[in-house]
């Protein structure tokens, strides 16, 4: 089973900065099959990058996603106040399925 | 509008089944894998199982294995998880998604609002 790692746990930001989330994986994942998710208190899970870097369909380009093999990031520029909220990676490289465990991004 | 609702969830005793359902509207659903997700309260997200578009290829998270089936009804645009020997650990908002697929990768880019299943005594 592949373990997405995210970090930092928490990240404390304030409206207007960048804010850089990581996401490590315990072996390599193809970057196709890596993909970012933002779920908001109470709301479903919202698709925000797949393929490591392609936004998905009506997400700002504030948003974006890097990285291959076993190191990704997502960065969110210009914070604005709708984007405070918990992120999650998820790998569909390899079954099972694996989400990391989060990076709640916190004013 | 494209969509998907869930139903079925409720308390159950452990030991007990359940089977949750999922419609789809609004788009094709027999060309979509499609996958049920869960959340247990306050913690992270969890894939549970896929099913294949035709229904041929099925896959689960090893703790649920011999104990969840996932089925389909194209005719009715309905995704099912028959849940059975239910534990506290199964204790979840259970979620419906759609995979999409393309040459750029893959996502869960629909979701349904999920539906909770407790299972408790």
């Amino acid at each position: 089973e592949i373990v997405l790692t995210q970090s930092p746990g928490t990240l404390s930001l304030s409206p207007g900065e960048r804010a850089t989330l990581s996401c490590r994986a315990s072996q390599s994942v193809s970057s196709s099959y890596l993909a970012w998710y933002q779920q908001k208190g109470g709301q479903a899970p919202r698709v925000l990058i797949y393929g490591a870097s392609t936004r998905a369909t009506g997400i700002p380009d504030r948003f974006s996603g890097s990285g291959s093999g076993t190191d990704f990031t997502l960065t969110i520029n210009r914070l604005e106040p709708e984007d405070f909220a918990v992120y999650y990676c998820q790998q569909y490289d390899k079954s099972p399925w694996t989400f990391g465990q989060g990076t709640k991004v916190e004013v | 509008e494209v969509q998907l609702v869930e139903s079925g969830g409720g308390l159950v005793q452990p030991g007990g089944s359940l089977r949750l359902s999922c419609v789809a509207s609004g788009f094709t659903f027999s060309t979509y894998w499609m996958s049920w997700v869960r959340q247990a309260p306050g913690k992270g997200l969890e894939w549970v199982a896929n099913i294949k578009e035709d229904g041929s290829e099925k896959y689960f998270v090893d703790s649920v294995k011999g104990r969840f089936t996932v089925s389909r009804d194209t005719a009715n645009n309905s995704l099912y998880l028959q849940m059975n020997s239910l534990t506290a650990e199964d204790t979840a908002l259970y979620y419906c998604a759609r995979v999409y697929s393309s040459s750029s990768g893959r996502a869960f880019d629909v979701w349904g609002q999920g539906t909770m299943v407790t299972v408790s005594s």
